[in-house]
């Protein structure tokens, strides 16, 4: 069973702060590891698609890189408006096209 | 408008009536997805269809049905309302299933 885990759950940062959130994943043969951002009463919105291990993206403050067993999405000098939930998700070549998602890291940036 | 709508955005329903969640979108993607969000499980898969008439379950079916009698609408319909599936509950598109989804806006449904 395909499986993604989310850490950490909250993350309070300072504007400026850099950090990193983590997805670990098992899945049997990834087909793609995705990052959506969501903010409050809305639905999820697409950030990124990683397909092999040494892959990486970017995007403005957001770049997410994919090992063989997790995910990283990296933000740097976050601003206010980076704040929203992260999550992850994995679709595996067995999925049907289904993507299994974890419960997310919610992501405040303080001013 | 371009795009994937949901509605209602809001309901509330009673304990055992029928209740049916409207989704559109406008892109004649092939598969359409219904996910619902609950705190602690993230967001998890109801029914997902391939192409209009071709339904399956996903990780959590009971007490839900679906159809897509057209492309470009998938309503999900409960049955029987349960206390258990006040949720957010979110539609979604993709054209081959493969290269990620784009999510509706999502309806928020109390059943009291």
């Amino acid at each position: 069973e395909d499986q993604v885990t989310q850490s950490p759950e909250a993350l309070r940062l300072q504007e400026g702060e850099s950090s990193s959130l983590n997805c670990s994943y098992t899945v049997s043969g990834l087909r793609g590891l995705f990052w959506y951002r969501q903010d409050p009463g809305e639905g999820p919105e697409f950030l990124f698609t990683l397909y092999s291990a040494g892959e990486e993206k970017e995007k403005e403050r957001l770049k997410a890189t994919l090992t063989k067993k997790e995910s990283f999405l990296h933000i740097t000098a976050p601003k206010p408006e980076d704040s929203a939930t992260y999550l992850c998700a994995v679709q595996g070549f067995q999925g049907a096209q289904k993507l299994v998602f974890g419960q997310g890291t919610r992501l405040t940036i303080n001013p | 408008d371009a795009g994937i709508t949901q509605s209602p955005r809001y309901k509330i329903t009673e304990t055992g009536r029928q209740v049916t969640l409207m989704c559109h979108q406008t892109w004649s993607h092939s598969y359409m997805f219904w996910y619902r969000q609950d705190l602690g499980h993230g967001l998890r898969l109801i029914y997902y269809s391939a192409a209009a008439d071709i339904t399956d379950k996903g990780e959590v079916p009971d007490g839900y049905v679906v159809s897509r009698s057209k492309t470009e609408n998938f309503p999900l319909t409960l049955e029987s309302a349960t206390r258990s599936q006040t949720s957010v509950y979110f539609c979604a598109s993709s054209a081959d299933g493969y290269y990620g989804y784009t999510f509706g806006s999502g309806t928020r449904l109390t059943v009291v």
